[in-house]
């Protein structure tokens, strides 16, 4: 069975500084890897994909992908207030199959 | 407006009822999908569609019924709910068969009791 596994947290960053997500995933065959933001009581918000070997940036935000160690990770630089939220990582085995999720780990930004 | 849409947003049933969840999409993605989320347990699969009339069980299907007559809707139906199947359900969609980055809709939570 495909497991994603995160560290639950929660995870205290101050203001400004650089929040790093980790995620590790159980399926070598995995194509494709997400990173989703969900905030209390809404639904996952995607913010980052990433399918080849190595760091992939957008604005703020930064995944990496290792996939000889089954290893992805998410940089948040500057970090806001506003991210604070859960981050979802998730994998899938290509094509448009469903999603594995890992459970998530709560982010909270100290201002 | 294009995007997602769920309805309803909230619905409390009783045991042994059954329960239909619409999904509703305007971006003319060819598949869809249904998830549950629950503490514990983070979102897993019931059944995704890759075309209209075609389904697929996904991790947790039983107690669900799925059906799809046309691209755009995506019924998601419980045909006797039990108690455990108190959870928030989402919809997503994606075109993007080759790197299947999906987008979620807003959400049902549905409480059985």
């Amino acid at each position: 069975q495909k497991e994603v596994e995160q560290n639950s947290g929660p995870l205290s960053v101050p203001e400004g500084a650089i929040a790093s997500l980790n995620c590790t995933y159980s399926d070598r065959g995995s194509q494709s890897f997400f990173w989703y933001r969900q905030y209390s009581g809404k639904s996952p918000e995607l913010i980052m994909f990433i399918y080849s070997n190595g760091d992939k940036e957008d604005g703020r935000f930064t995944a990496q992908l290792n996939k000889a160690s089954q290893y992805v990770s998410l940089l948040i630089r500057d970090s806001q207030p506003s991210d604070s939220a859960t981050y979802l990582c998730a994998v899938s085995g290509g094509g448009a199959d469903g999603l594995t999720f890992g459970k998530g780990t709560h982010l909270i930004i100290q201002p | 407006d294009a995007g997602i849409t769920q309805s309803p947003r909230y619905k409390i049933t009783e045991t042994g009822r059954q329960v239909t969840l619409m999904c509703h999409q305007t971006w003319s993605h060819s598949y869809m999908f249904w998830y549950r989320q629950d503490l514990g347990h983070g979102l897993r699969l019931i059944y995704y569609s890759a075309a209209a009339d075609i389904t697929d069980k996904g991790e947790v299907p039983d107690g669900y019924v799925v059906s799809r007559s046309k691209t755009e809707n995506f019924p998601l139906t419980l045909e006797s709910a039990t108690r455990s199947q108190t959870s928030v359900y989402f919809c997503a969609s994606t075109e993007g068969f080759v790197y299947n980055e999906q987008f979620f809709g807003p959400g049902t939570r549905l409480t059985v009791l």
